[in-house]
């Protein structure tokens, strides 16, 4: 099966741009969803087939895929915004998480 | 509202057996895929198995596959997940999640989720 690889943690400033990678194989050829986590919670989808976001999700939650690697933009960030972030992929019956990455918003 | 509420899980000595359940309210589950994902204390998402609309279409992880049962009761709106030969490394916070209708894959609601520790 594919794998998926995040950084283990992004740092940003309060209002400055954060961007998260999410990279595999022939990447773009698959739509990426993202998801948000913060501690004791369950996982909440952010960003979903590569671009689209779920209602009730700010529109500083953004994302790409092209190429081998996928991106998740949180434009304006917020403090509320750190949590980890997993990158997910689908092919063929079978679903791949990355590995996670840590946002400290500081 | 959608919800979906796990439950089943404990302590269990490795070698043994556990069934989660995962009931569910708010949606027409008989017309959506569902899976059951995992996360290991302090560690990353981990997909488990996914099963379809009507229970025909089912898949799993290499890491469960043999040891893992998925199953469903459409009339009971509820998922379950039997598990065989549990092992220490499978201790872990279990989630239930429906697959989006029409999507790819995208799983768009969640459970909170049911602990299961293997230890003797």
């Amino acid at each position: 099966s594919s794998e998926l690889t995040q950084p283990p943690s992004v740092s940003v400033s309060p209002g400055q741009t954060a961007s998260i990678t999410c990279s595999g194989d022939k990447l773009g050829d698959k739509f990426v969803c993202w998801y948000q986590q913060k501690p004791g919670q369950s996982p909440v989808l952010v960003v979903f087939q590569d671009t689209k976001r779920p209602s009730g999700i700010p529109e500083r939650f953004s994302g790409s895929n092209s190429g081998n690697t996928a991106t998740l933009t949180i434009s304006g960030t917020q403090i509320v915004d750190e949590a980890d972030y997993y990158c997910q992929a689908w092919d063929r019956s079978t679903w791949v998480f990355g590995g996670g990455t840590k946002l400290t918003v500081l | 509202e959608v919800v979906l509420v796990e439950s089943g899980g404990g302590l269990v000595q490795p070698g043994g057996s556990l069934r989660l359940s995962c009931a569910t309210s708010g949606f027409f589950f008989s017309t959506y895929g569902m899976n059951w994902v995992r996360q290991a204390p302090g560690k990353g998402l981990e997909w488990l198995s996914y099963i379809s609309h009507s229970g025909s279409d089912i898949s799993y992880a290499d890491s469960v596959e043999g040891r893992f049962t998925i199953s469903r009761d459409n009339a009971k709106k509820s998922l379950f997940l039997r598990m065989d030969s549990l092992r220490a490394e499978d201790s872990a916070i279990y989630y239930c999640a429906r697959d989006q209708s029409g999507g790819f894959g995208e799983l768009d609601y969640w459970g909170q989720g049911t602990l299961v520790t293997v230890s003797s």
